[in-house]
């Protein structure tokens, strides 16, 4: 059965920190893993990577995937409280289908 | 602008009251989707639309149903079947997959359904 697993399920930092945020893989026929920020309705989609190892940048946000291990992780540097919302993994097959994660909520405090 | 419009963005109902929430799109966008977000379970997937007149269930399709007469539109009804109904609905459109798999998906804001 294909699944996502993302860690931490919660984490609450300050402003400026630096968060890694974790998503592990099992997908039938893999082809994509995608991230989205969920701050209150509507996820809105940051990045789809589909090859190992090259880092996708944007602002202070970064990812990478690692297909060997089946794992990618989300960067966010220098975090403002507007980075306060559930981050979404999602894994991509064959299919239109994409796996979800339960997501990490990450709280960043003034 | 292009995007996704649910309705409406908060629904109670009786038990035993089938409901319908409303998706369209002006995205042009082939395929539809319906997911289910709990607390703590992320986002399941109900059914999907790849083409007009054409629908799969997903992973938690039991007392569900769409429709998909429109490219446009993907109503999802919520029967008296389901049994625990209550829950955030997401609709999801993207361009129709080709050989490199799963695309970028779109999403509305979203319905939350109360069974009282």
């Amino acid at each position: 059965e294909d699944k996502v697993v993302q860690s931490p399920l919660s984490l609450v930092v300050h402003e400026g920190d630096t968060v890694t945020l974790n998503c592990s893989y099992e997908v039938t026929n893999f082809r994509s893993l995608l991230w989205y920020k969920q701050e209150k309705k509507a996820p809105t989609f940051l990045f789809m990577l589909t090859s190992s190892g090259i880092e996708k940048k944007s602002g202070r946000l970064s990812s990478i995937l690692d297909k060997k291990e089946l794992f990618s992780i989300l960067n966010i540097t220098a975090t403002q409280t507007g980075d306060s919302a559930v981050y979404l993994c999602a894994g991509g097959g064959a299919t239109n289908k994409l796996i979800f994660g339960t997501g990490t909520l990450l709280a960043v405090q003034p | 602008d292009g995007g996704i419009t649910q309705s409406p963005k908060y629904l109670f109902r009786k038990e035993g009251q089938n409901v319908t929430l409303s998706c369209e799109q002006n995205l042009n966008h082939d395929a539809m989707y319906w997911y289910r977000q709990d607390p703590g379970q992320g986002l399941r997937l109900i059914y999907y639309s790849q083409i007009v007149n054409d629908f799969q269930k997903g992973d938690i399709a039991e007392g569900y149903s769409v429709s998909r007469e429109k490219k446009e539109s993907f109503p999802l009804t919520v029967t008296s079947a389901q049994k625990n109904p209550t829950a955030f609905y997401l609709c999801a459109s993207s361009i129709r997959t080709g050989r490199s798999g799963a695309n970028v998906l779109t999403f509305g804001a979203g319905s939350r359904l109360t069974v009282l």
